[in-house]
């Protein structure tokens, strides 16, 4: 059964704790990438990776970070900095990042304590 | 700077019309357009794509328009029906860029 998961599917934060989010796929995509959804919003790229062991900020990177240590996962981490991380968060992947249809997972959300 | 956006945040229809969901963009670059359907509580998923060379392309019961010359894109569904009920997402992309660039939604509601 191939596609992207996510977990968990609700998180909890308390203040100045980091945390991470899941994301895995098992259909041999290259490229990965974490977007938010603030609600009522559309999505806002976090970070994104082209490749194994090689990532880049996105258009709201600050108080994110990410790791790209094997070709299935995609883990992202919501740091202390990162002041209002309520919010959707969707990961996506596709077999390249240019006109690549990106497929998404069924997202996490995170709230605040 | 370049964006993506859409002309009605909410779209009422009635079960069996035909909808029309449309959508501009600012960069004349942009040569990769997509529509996602998101409902709540879920990710988006993908409903049909565009390419620049192109203007006009079908799938199951869903046509994309692109217009070039105005910027505009549209998402065409015909015979509504209550399943469609969602957000719906255009996005684009354009070389150099390696991520997609979305707008801000429309929800589209049937009515029974």
């Amino acid at each position: 059964d191939g596609g992207i998961t996510q977990s968990p599917k609700y998180l909890f934060r308390k203040e100045g704790q980091n945390v991470t989010l899941s994301c895995e796929q098992n259909l041999n995509h290259d490229a990965m990438y974490w977007y938010r959804q603030d609600p009522g919003q559309g999505l806002r790229l976090i970070y994104y990776s082209q490749i194994v062991n090689d990532f880049q900020k996105g258009d709201i990177a600050e108080g994110y970070s990410v790791s790209r240590e094997k070709k299935e996962s995609f883990p992202l981490t919501v740091t202390s900095a990162q002041k209002n991380p309520t919010a959707f968060y969707l990961c996506a992947s596709s077999y390249g990042t240019s006109q690549e249809t990106q497929y998404f997972g069924p997202g996490t959300r995170l709230l605040v304590l | 700077g370049e964006s993506v956006g859409l002309h009605l945040p909410t779209l009422s229809v009635q079960e069996g019309d035909n909808s029309i969901i449309n959508c501009a963009y600012s960069n004349s670059a942009s040569d990769y357009f997509i529509w996602y359907k998101q409902e709540s509580g879920k990710g988006p998923q993908f409903i049909i794509d565009i390419r620049s060379n192109m203007d006009k392309r079908q799938g199951q019961r869903v046509t994309v328009l692109l217009n070039k010359t105005v910027k505009h894109l549209s998402l065409q569904i015909a015979a509504t029906q209550p399943g469609d009920s969602a957000v719906y997402f255009c996005a684009e992309n354009h070389t150099g860029r390696r991520a997609l660039t979305f707008g801000s939604g429309t929800r589209l509601q049937v009515q029974p």
